[in-house]
């Protein structure tokens, strides 16, 4: 099955300064990759994604890339302000077990991102 | 419209009761996913539901772990038998095509 490795674990920065975070993926039929924000004590929340069909994707300050053959991508933050910090996973939609359709998400670790004023 | 819902927000039980945790996806969400989140860990996935097709049960832990989903739409993730390992926040999730949108999550207390 699919397999998702995400780093750092955790990644401190200045208000201000860009932070971006890696995740890679095993599965080369993988399509779609989110991005997620979690605060404490919350749900997840759905901040960006990107399909397979596109390198990269921009929301205001924050971006996604995907090498689809290196089977990478990585979540790019701009101007990083302190309500920023959070955990962040990403996630890879792989086909189910019978290779018949897409739905089931593999997550990554999560990076705990903190932003010092 | 109204996003996931789960009840109950909190549930503390005794070793060995069984529980019921309920999930409403999105009115119109297909797809809808239990994961399970231990205290500054990652997403545990679960169990999947895709419309009618059977279900992945690839994620549940033991055989003490069973979810139905009725009518396509509201599921319920029973654990029989709980265990203090058991004790974590129940999170489900809900999509259509794309990304999927979680619920505020049940948090379960195993004493």
């Amino acid at each position: 099955g699919e397999n998702v490795e995400q780093h750092p674990s955790t990644l401190s920065v200045q208000e201000g300064d860009s932070a971006v975070i890696k995740c890679t993926y095993s599965d080369s039929a993988s399509n779609y990759f989110p991005w997620y924000k979690q605060e404490l004590g919350k749900r997840p929340q759905l901040i960006i994604d990107i399909r397979s069909n596109v390198g990269e994707k921009k929301d205001q300050r924050i971006a996604v890339t995907l090498n689809k053959t290196a089977k990478h991508f990585s979540l790019h933050i701009t101007e990083t302000q302190p309500e920023d910090s959070a955990v962040y996973f990403c996630a890879a939609r792989s086909l189910n077990a019978g290779g018949t359709s897409y739905g089931k998400l593999t997550f990554g670790q999560g990076t705990i991102l903190t932003v010092h004023p | 419209g109204a996003g996931v819902s789960q009840s109950p927000s909190n549930k503390v039980t005794e070793k060995g009761k069984d529980v019921e945790l309920r999930c409403d996806p999105i009115s119109g969400h297909t797809a809808l996913y239990w994961y399970r989140q231990s205290l500054g860990q990652g997403l545990e996935f679960l169990i999947y539901f895709q419309g009618n097709s059977a279900p992945d049960k690839s994620g549940l832990p033991s055989d003490r772990f069973s979810a139905e989903r009725t009518g396509g739409s509201v599921s319920t993730l029973t654990i029989q038998r709980t265990q203090q390992e058991d004790s974590a926040v129940y999170l489900c999730a809900s999509s259509f095509s794309g990304g999927q949108f979680f619920g505020p999550g049940t948090r379960l207390t195993v004493l």
